[in-house]
């Protein structure tokens, strides 16, 4: 059966920040792994994506992700925070495009 | 607009009326999902089509609930006998399936808000 987990549920920085959100899957097949954003009052947006090749993926907006394969991992990073990245973030597993709970940024300035 | 499409964008209604929502996906689009978010909560999994195959409906979902999607392409999410635990955000999704190849990335629509009273 696909599951997401996602560890941090509530993250507050200031901005400059660094950030690392947690992402645990399971999954038996071919792993395609999404990272999600939803801004405020805003649909889901993608922020970037794994399908194979090279484990490390960038995506918009200075995002980048890690696929580990060994720990069942997929974790999102950003080096430095700004404010307009508070949103709420989901991490996902496809075949049928499993969602985790999320995880809540707020950047203060 | 050539994204995905929902219809209403609300829906307020009284408990134990049925409701329908409507989706139309990206036009080439031959995945379709639809997930029910809850305030602070990541998209539910309900289920997803194949062009018009529905190929899983979650094991959470009862009976009351049910979709269709006749021709391939637009799909309906029907809820009878609501109740108010069914106040939720119903959101539909999009994504491209080719065989031997990658999925496309799945595309939201902006969600149809139901309220049960």
């Amino acid at each position: 059966a696909q599951s997401v987990s996602q560890h941090n549920h509530h993250v507050i920085l200031s901005e400059a920040a660094s950030l690392e959100l947690g992402c645990n899957y399971s999954y038996g097949g071919t792993v395609n792994l999404f990272w999600y954003v939803q801004y405020p009052g805003q649909h889901l947006q993608l922020l970037l994506k794994y399908f194979s090749g090279d484990p490390l993926v960038k995506g918009i907006k200075g995002f980048e992700a890690e696929f580990i394969k060994s720990k069942f991992s997929f974790n999102l990073r950003k080096p430095s925070v700004q404010w307009s990245d508070t949103a709420e973030y989901f991490c996902a597993v496809a075949d049928k495009l499993i969602f985790g709970t999320g995880t809540r940024l707020q950047v203060f300035p | 607009d050539t994204g995905v499409s929902q219809d209403p964008r609300h829906k307020i209604t009284k408990r134990g009326q049925n409701v329908t929502f409507r989706c139309d996906p990206i036009s080439e689009h031959n995945r379709l999902y639809w997930y029910r978010q809850t305030l602070g909560q990541g998209p539910e999994f309900l289920t997803y089509f194949q062009n018009e195959a529905q190929l899983e409906k979650s094991r959470l979902l009862s009976d009351r609930f049910s979709a269709e999607r006749p021709k391939g392409s637009f799909s309906t999410l029907e809820i009878q006998r609501t109740e108010q635990g069914d106040s939720a955000m119903y959101l539909c999704a999009s994504s491209l399936r080719v065989l031997g190849r990658r999925d496309t990335e799945a595309f939201f629509g902006q969600g149809t808000r139901l309220t049960v009273v």
